[in-house]
């Protein structure tokens, strides 16, 4: 069965500061990835989603990037943390075989605090 | 541009209750439509997935229903018990792309 892994879950990090945000999916290979965000009370926004490795598409411009360096791997990241950084990031992976999506699946999310 | 919109943001039900939450799209060029568990400070745990070439989707006490062309789906819960407490997301997966756009969600309350 395929499972998706994210971690941390929780990090506490000041202003300026690097982020780097992991996901992994087992069980499955070329999966669609993507990367969520959820500010308190208010709705998930895409911020970015790969088809391949090595391919990433942006959907917020802001001081967030990510990377695909494996096939299963995603990573989120900031050189510089700011303020309204601050949420709920979820690592998302969908499989692909036959059509562009099929359903999503998520991971158990990372909360992020800068301060 | 593919909105999506959750109605209503908040509900507070008795136990027993059959109820029904209600999510609309404006573009019909979707692949599916999915709606999604959320619990407090957790990931989001997928219900039902409902294909555009289909009507609805049950699973136990769910049951989905897609309409394209008015760009609505429901999702219906029979005999609402408290542990059936969370937000309830809907997302549709949008034609000739590989984004799955998200409503803001109908936050559930089944008192005991």
């Amino acid at each position: 069965s395929q499972t998706i892994h994210q971690w941390p879950a929780t990090l506490v990090q000041p202003v300026g500061s690097p982020l780097s945000l992991e996901c992994t999916v087992e069980g499955t290979s070329n999966p669609n990835l993507y990367w969520y965000r959820q500010a308190a009370g208010r709705g998930l926004q895409l911020l970015f989603y790969s088809v391949g490795i090595g391919q990433i598409s942006s959907e917020v411009p802001q001081n967030l990037s990510a990377s695909r360096p494996q096939d299963r791997q995603f990573i989120l990241s900031s050189k510089k943390l700011l303020l309204s950084d601050s949420g709920f990031y979820l690592c998302a992976w969908s499989d692909r075989t036959g059509r562009p999506t099929g359903e999503l699946f998520f991971g158990e999310g990372s909360r992020l605090t800068v301060l | 541009k593919q909105e999506v919109t959750q109605i209503p943001a908040a509900l507070s039900v008795p136990e027993g209750e059959n109820l029904v939450l209600n999510c609309s799209f404006t573009d019909s060029a979707i692949y599916n439509l999915q709606w999604f568990r959320q619990d407090p400070g957790k990931g989001l745990t997928s219900l039902l997935l409902i294909q555009s070439s289909q009507r609805e989707q049950t699973s136990g006490r769910l049951n989905a229903s897609l309409d394209k062309s008015s760009g609505r789906s429901t999702l219906y819960i029979a005999a609402s018990q408290p542990g059936d407490s969370a937000t309830y997301l809907c997302a549709a997966a949008v034609s000739g792309t590989y984004k799955y756009i998200f409503g803001t969600g109908t936050r559930l309350k089944v008192l005991a």
